[in-house]
């Protein structure tokens, strides 16, 4: 069965300051998918970044990164320099041909 | 294509009612699938369709629940005999693809039911 664990709760920080969100997945498949979502209060749910289970380069877009670590089976992803508008519900999801959420991590960033 | 529209916006219905909301996927998306958000928590996973065929459901989805995928195109989800406990975002999300798919998930901005 697919498991995906994001620890935090929550998270408050004060703006410019860097957040990073930890995911922890369960699988027994070799080949997935691992995805991350924001969902602002608004409520819809928006597409971040995917990364195959094959593919363990970690990478910088902007402001965002993500650290994949198949031998610790995490995922984690960190707002470099946070601003208000960051302020939202971060998921991580793993995919075989269904995404499995875990519960959210809210993000708060003061200004 | 704008994404993947859901009706309505948001639902208020008296406890014991039938409501019925709809999903348009992109059009060109052969899967489906509707996703259940409770306050604090992560979208769980209630069904999903390839093409007009629903392919699993759920143990969430209890048999006040059917959802239906005429000719492959739109979706409907019905709940009969609303409960409290019905009361959350339902979220649709379409893709292009089987198996496990590296192709994108799209979601709708979900229909948020209020039982009361």
């Amino acid at each position: 069965a697919q498991k995906v664990t994001q620890a935090q709760t929550e998270i408050s920080v004060v703006e410019k300051e860097d957040v990073t969100l930890d995911c922890v997945y369960e699988t027994r498949d070799t080949t997935y998918y691992l995805f991350w979502y924001k969902q602002p209060p608004s409520g819809e749910l928006v597409f971040l970044i995917r990364r195959n289970s094959f593919d363990e380069q970690n990478e910088i877009s902007g402001r965002y990164s993500w650290n994949f670590q198949k031998s610790t089976s995490s995922f984690n992803f960190t707002i470099t320099a946070s601003q208000v508008v960051d302020s939202a519900v971060y998921f991580c999801a793993l995919n075989d041909y269904k995404l499995s959420f875990g519960a959210g991590t809210t993000v708060t960033v003061r200004a | 294509d704008t994404g993947v529209s859901q009706d309505p916006r948001h639902k208020i219905t008296k406890r014991g009612q039938n409501v019925t909301f709809r999903c348009d996927p992109i059009s060109e998306h052969n899967r489906l699938y509707w996703y259940r958000q409770t306050l604090g928590q992560g979208p769980e996973f209630l069904t999903y369709f390839q093409n007009e065929a629903q392919l699993e459901k759920s143990r969430l989805l209890s048999d006040r629940f059917s959802a239906e995928r005429p000719k492959g195109s739109f979706s409907t989800l019905e709940i009969q005999r609303t409960e409290q406990g019905d009361s959350a975002m339902y979220l649709c999300a379409s893709s292009l693809g089987g198996g496990s798919s590296n192709y994108g998930y799209t979601f709708g901005s979900g229909t948020r039911l209020t039982v009361v």
